[in-house]
């Protein structure tokens, strides 16, 4: 199974901050990597599918990179409704696989 | 819009099964497939499966094989997960999820809690 680790796995920030969280493959993904939101007592929303492109009606803020192993989600101007967990995931193979989460504080 | 409507919450006892259903609407049920992903207390995400609803064609986690199966119902385009033998680690909310070529997971329901508790 291809393993996905986040860092960090928590971070505190401001509001207006540029905020970015990695996400590390254990093998080549190509660009098979997708972003999601999960705000609490929420079911998980897609921000981000294929590394870099944004989701029907997630704000510009959100943006993704990437390819390979190594991916990033940046939120630019941090909002107080960003206020989430994050998780990356795989699409390259089954079992399809999460990354830990990364929880954002503001 | 698109909805997917879940079934409301379970309480099993270790040993029994549970037929969680999720009904779709507000799309053409059969372009995507149905995923299925677990979330555990406090606990990330774990995929368990994925049905394609044109064929019924299944994908199970290995975790859950032989215990779980994935159904969908054309007619009322509702998908079904049907898991066995509960055990208290498959306490979790679980959420069917509309997926494009089981790739992209685009639109969640809003979960169905199953707590295993003797």
């Amino acid at each position: 199974d291809i393993q996905l680790t986040q860092s960090p796995s928590s971070l505190s920030a401001s509001v207006g901050d540029r905020v970015t969280i990695t996400c590390r493959a254990s093998q080549s993904i190509s660009s098979y990597l997708n972003w999601f939101q999960q705000k609490p007592g929420k079911a998980p929303n897609l921000l981000i599918y294929a590394a870099s492109s944004l989701h029907s009606g997630v704000p510009s803020r959100f943006s993704g990179s990437g390819s390979g192993t190594d991916f990033t989600l940046t939120i630019s101007n941090l909002q107080p409704e960003d206020l989430a967990t994050y998780y990356c995931q795989q699409s390259y193979n089954t079992p399809r696989t999460f990354g830990q989460g990364t929880k954002v504080e503001i | 819009q698109v909805q997917l409507v879940q079934s409301g919450a379970e309480v099993k006892k270790p040993g029994a099964s549970v037929k969680v259903s999720c009904k779709a609407s507000g799309y053409t049920f059969l372009s995507y497939g149905i995923t299925w992903v677990r979330q555990a207390p406090g606990q990330g995400l774990e995929w368990l499966g994925r049905i394609n609803t044109n064929n019924g064609n299944t994908q199970y986690a290995q975790k859950i094989q032989g215990r779980v199966t994935m159904t969908t119902d054309t007619s009322t385009n509702t998908a079904s997960l049907d898991l066995r033998s509960l055990r208290s680690d498959d306490t979790a909310v679980y959420y069917c999820v509309r997926d494009w070529s089981g790739e992209i997971f685009d639109w969640w329901g809003h979960g169905t809690l199953v707590t295993v508790s003797s």
